[in-house]
C-alpha cells in the first residue's frame, strides 16, 4: 500500500496549458505540502495545509493553486504552464518530525 | 531566513566511513532532519536531532551541535546502494508546517 500516491508521475505540456496533479496519503497525517525540485535538486517549499487549511503559502505565483478537498487530498492545479514550472513536484505529509514523500510528479513544459 | 550549506559532492569506496556536514542559519530552530534520495526517487526520511549529540541507526548516524549550529550524517560500511543524495533539513520559526532543505550533498560509492 503506497503511503503517499501522486498521480501522474509524468506530465509533458505546452506552455499556456493548464495541468493538475493529485496526491493522496492513508497515514492519516494532519499536514500536507507540495515541494518543488529544481534541476540542480533543490527542493523548496511551496505550499502546506493542516487538516485542510492553508498554512503556509511561500510566494508561489497564483498561477498555482492548492485545493484540499480532505485532510488525505492534496491536488495542485497550475494554470498558463512556463518553461520555468519544468520541474519535479513532490506531495509529502507529517504528523511528527519525518516527512513521507510520494514518488514524484515529473513536469516538462514544452 | 534560513541557509543550510552542505559539500556538493562527496566520494568513497564500498566498506568506508563518510560524513557530510551541514551548517545553518535560521530564525528559531526546532531540529535537524536528514533524507535520502537516490536518482529519480523520492526522499526519504533518515534521522533527526532535537538536541545536541549523536543518534544512531544502524549503520547511519547523525550528530548535532546547536551551539556551532552545525551537523553532520555519518555513513559507515558503505555500500554501493548508499549512493545517492543527502539533504540536511531545519524547521524555521514557524515549528512544524516548513521544513527548509540543504543544498544536498551527492555521495558516490566506488567498488
Amino acid at each position: 500500500d503506497t503511503a503517499v500516491s501522486q498521480t501522474p508521475k509524468y506530465l509533458v505540456t505546452q506552455m499556456g496549458n493548464d495541468k493538475s496533479i493529485k496526491c493522496e496519503q492513508n497515514l492519516g497525517h494532519d499536514t500536507m505540502y507540495w515541494y518543488k525540485q529544481d534541476s540542480k535538486k533543490f527542493l523548496k517549499i511551496m505550499f502546506s495545509y493542516n487538516n485542510k487549511e492553508l498554512i503556509i503559502n511561500e510566494t508561489v505565483p497564483n498561477r498555482f493553486s492548492p485545493k484540499s478537498p480532505d485532510k488525505a487530498h492534496l491536488n495542485l492545479h497550475i494554470n498558463s504552464l512556463e518553461l520555468g514550472d519544468s520541474a519535479v513536484y513532490f506531495c509529502a505529509s507529517s504528523q511528527d518530525v519525518g516527512y513521507t514523500f510520494g514518488s514524484g510528479t515529473r513536469l516538462t513544459v514544452v | 531566513g534560513q541557509s543550510l550549506e552542505q559539500p556538493s559532492e562527496v566520494t568513497a569506496v564500498e566498506g568506508a566511513i563518510v560524513q557530510i556536514n551541514c551548517t545553518y542559519q535560521t530564525s528559531g530552530f526546532y531540529g535537524l532532519s536528514w533524507y535520502q534520495q537516490h536518482d529519480g526517487g523520492a526522499p526519504t526520511f533518515l534521522s533527526y536531532n532535537a538536541l545536541d549529540g549523536l543518534e544512531e541507526t544502524g549503520r547511519f548516524s547523525s550528530f548535532l551541535s546547536r551551539s556551532d549550529s552545525y551537523g553532520y550524517l555519518l555513513l559507515q560500511e558503505l555500500q554501493m546502494k548508499d549512493s545517492a543524495s543527502y539533504f540536511c533539513a531545519v524547521r524555521d520559526q514557524t515549528g512544524f508546517q516548513k521544513l527548509v532543505f540543504g543544498t544536498g550533498t551527492r555521495l558516490l560509492v566506488s567498488p
